[in-house]
């Protein structure tokens, strides 16, 4: 079945440690994108990329870095520039073109220890 | 003015109700509406998209867009305990790759 894979469900952070969290998708898409959600908030945009090699920075990109080597993967880390990760991340896919859905993996939680 | 603006509720309404959930807007320019559910600790999902004024209907679900006076809304028809959720409201700026996404409204459907 196609979607979005997202790993780990859940995920720690020790202070002063960046943490990766992973993204893949088997749609065949071109966009891919960061949210991140805090309770009773909406999503908002981290990173996103259009097209393998390229990224752009979304509202709330401090303290976080992306990279796009594959189609298939956009892996977010989290670095310790990052004082408040605690949140739901996001990975989603569109076709690539402008207006398309979105298509979300099931989440990360990711929580400072 | 937040880009994208919802009432975070809750808003309840009976089993059988209607539901009615709104969103404004602020970008004149918006061309692509989506309406997404998500469930307590879930990642949302695609209820409907609507690009052009006026209705569009699936199933229970109908999707309204005023584009001269800046507003989306859903209505749930029939509701049930099931469609108890967090609704949120996204927009595509024109010309643009990202969503905008409001901070959702709660319903909650009593039995």
């Amino acid at each position: 079945d196609g979607g979005i894979t997202q790993s780990p469900k859940y995920l720690f952070r020790k202070e002063g440690q960046n943490v990766t969290l992973s993204c893949e998708q088997n749609l065949n898409h071109d966009a891919m994108y960061w949210y991140r959600q805090d309770p009773g908030q909406g999503l908002r945009l981290i990173y996103y990329s259009q097209i393998v090699n390229d990224f752009q920075k979304g509202d709330i990109a401090e303290g976080y870095s992306v990279s796009r080597e594959k189609k298939e993967s956009f892996p977010l880390t989290v670095t310790s520039a990052q004082k408040n990760p605690t949140a739901f991340y996001l990975c989603a896919s569109s076709i690539g073109q402008q207006s398309e859905k979105l298509f979300f993996g099931s989440g990360t939680q990711l929580s400072v220890l | 003015q937040k880009e994208v603006e919802q009432n975070s509720g809750p808003l309840s309404v009976p089993e059988g109700a209607i539901a009615s959930l709104n969103c404004t807007y602020s970008d004149r320019v918006s061309q692509s509406f989506f309406w997404y559910r998500q469930y307590s600790g879930k990642s949302p999902e695609l209820i409907m998209s609507i690009y052009s004024n006026g209705d569009k209907e699936d199933g229970r679900f109908t999707a309204q867009l005023n584009k001269a006076s800046q507003y989306v809304s859903l209505l749930i028809r029939d509701s049930q305990p099931s469609d108890s959720a967090t609704y949120l409201c996204a927009v595509n700026p024109s010309g643009t790759y990202k969503y905008i996404f409001g901070t959702g409204t709660r319903l909650k459907v009593l039995a």
